[in-house]
């Protein structure tokens, strides 16, 4: 069962406009959410992350909101750039686990 | 330059035949991972290890095997019973601890013909 959910496989966004991904989850012990970036027939590489105790983390560009009572989390980004297009993984990991659990990941095209 | 190598880039292996995936880091972490990635499934965990000569499955650990004898290396091995084990393979690492992300290899490519 998916303890991390994004239910849009894609996003297309016009260059210049804000991109939001989101990103669900069901394990209420998940207490520290991270976004990576993925091109193709490469290794994910870290972007953003989150601990429960905040509700927003701020770099740059990139922004992720937390909302704990939802479940839910997003990562806003302002002003999309064409650097952009890839894949997107939310992940998620437990203080008392260290392994992350990711979900199935949303493809990013920023149009010029 | 610090970082996690997997290699080969690309392999091929005849259905049948048990293959090993490389993974070595020099980042001195302490904890590495092996996930598999296919299309429109995300990364699933494969196996994991916190310490050496320590690990413990993930969600798909069926058909594979691990070991961890030494902190830098943490080599995959896709058996012949992994019904299907054509897909790409990534190696991470992290140290310990909350609020520490995982670092990712290039990835390897396997392809079982």
């Amino acid at each position: 069962d998916q303890q991390v959910k994004q239910n849009s496989p894609s996003l297309s966004v016009q260059e210049g406009r804000i991109s939001i991904l989101n990103c669900d989850y069901t394990n209420s012990m998940f207490d520290y959410f991270l976004w990576y970036k993925k091109y193709p027939a490469e290794g994910p590489t870290f972007l953003i992350s989150i601990s429960s105790i905040k509700d927003k983390n701020e770099d740059g560009r990139f922004t992720v909101f937390l909302n704990k009572s939802a479940k839910h989390l997003s990562l806003h980004i302002v002003p999309s750039q064409p650097g952009d297009s890839a894949v997107y993984f939310c992940a998620a990991s437990a203080s008392n686990d260290y392994k992350l659990s990711f979900g199935a990941g949303t493809t990013v095209t920023v149009r010029a | 330059d610090g970082g996690i190598t997997q290699s080969p880039k690309y392999l091929f292996r005849k259905e049948g035949q048990n293959v090993t995936l490389s993974c070595e880091q020099n980042l001195n972490h302490d904890a590495m991972y092996w996930y598999r990635q296919d299309p429109g499934q995300g990364l699933r965990l494969i196996y994991y290890s916190q310490i050496v000569n320590d690990f413990q499955k993930g969600d798909i650990a069926e058909g594979y095997s691990v070991s961890r004898e030494k902190k830098e290396s943490f080599p995959l091995t896709v058996t012949s019973a992994q019904k299907n084990p054509t897909a790409f393979y990534l190696c991470a690492s992290s140290p310990q601890g909350l609020g520490t992300e995982a670092f990712f290899g290039q990835g390897t490519r396997l392809t079982v013909v």
